[in-house]
């Protein structure tokens, strides 16, 4: 099984400044047809998960370009590039090069 | 406009058996593999198996294989997940979510979860 392992597991930040998550994963997420199916969801209090980012950079319809994603091979990050209060929430890498499995978990508030 | 509509809330004691649903519409259901998420309260987000309702292919968690079913019918766009004893652990939210393609490209659309809650 690959195990995701995000850190930090929460994130304090002030409002209008960049906050940034680590994604590492136990084996290499390049898939044998040259994608690597990282992908970064959303979760807002209360609601359902919300995808952002697929494909480690590839942001999703609608989803703010304060948002980015970047990595290889088996260390990924999502950035926020100014933090805004509707970004409050857990976020989750999930990889899906085989079979699928989901990280921790990191908990973005507002300080 | 792609739409996953999740069955309603449920209460069960333990030993009794439950199938939830989840209906696509706004797209080609057969199309795209549709998976399980659990959520257990307060907790992260746990993959439990995938389908895909063009032809009911299945792929389960080892945390999950034997302890669920995971099914589709798609003449009506519906894909079920069942317990046959269900437990107090099962308690929980519960996630549909299709899987944008060609499988792997991340889930692009979430129902609204189903909440079960397992208490004698």
């Amino acid at each position: 099984d690959i195990v995701m392992t995000q850190t930090p597991l929460s994130s304090p930040v002030t409002l209008g400044q960049p906050a940034s998550i680590s994604c590492r994963s136990s084996q290499s997420l390049v898939h044998s047809d040259g994608n690597t199916y990282l992908s970064w969801l959303q979760q807002r209090p209360g609601q359902p998960p919300r995808l952002l980012i697929y494909k480690i950079s590839n942001r999703f319809s609608g989803v703010p370009d304060r948002f980015s994603g970047s990595g290889a091979g088996t260390d990924f990050t999502l950035k926020i590039s100014r933090v805004e209060a509707e970004d409050v929430g857990v976020y989750y890498c999930m990889q899906a090069t085989q079979l699928w499995t989901f990280g921790q978990g990191t908990k973005v508030e507002i300080k | 406009e792609v739409q996953l509509v999740q069955s309603g809330a449920e209460v069960k004691k333990p030993g009794e058996s439950l199938k939830i649903s989840c209906k696509g519409s706004g797209y080609s259901f057969t199309s795209y593999w549709i998976g399980w998420v659990r959520q257990m309260p307060g907790k992260g987000l746990e993959w439990m198996g995938i389908i895909y309702p063009g032809d009911s292919d299945t792929r389960y968690s080892p945390s999950f294989q034997g302890q669920v079913t995971i099914s589709a019918d798609k003449s009506i766009s519906t894909a079920y997940l069942q317990w046959s004893s269900l437990k107090a652990s099962d308690t929980a939210m519960y996630y549909c979510a299709r899987d944008g393609g060609p499988p792997g490209e991340g889930f692009d659309y979430w129902g609204q979860g189903t909440l079960v809650t397992v208490s004698s």
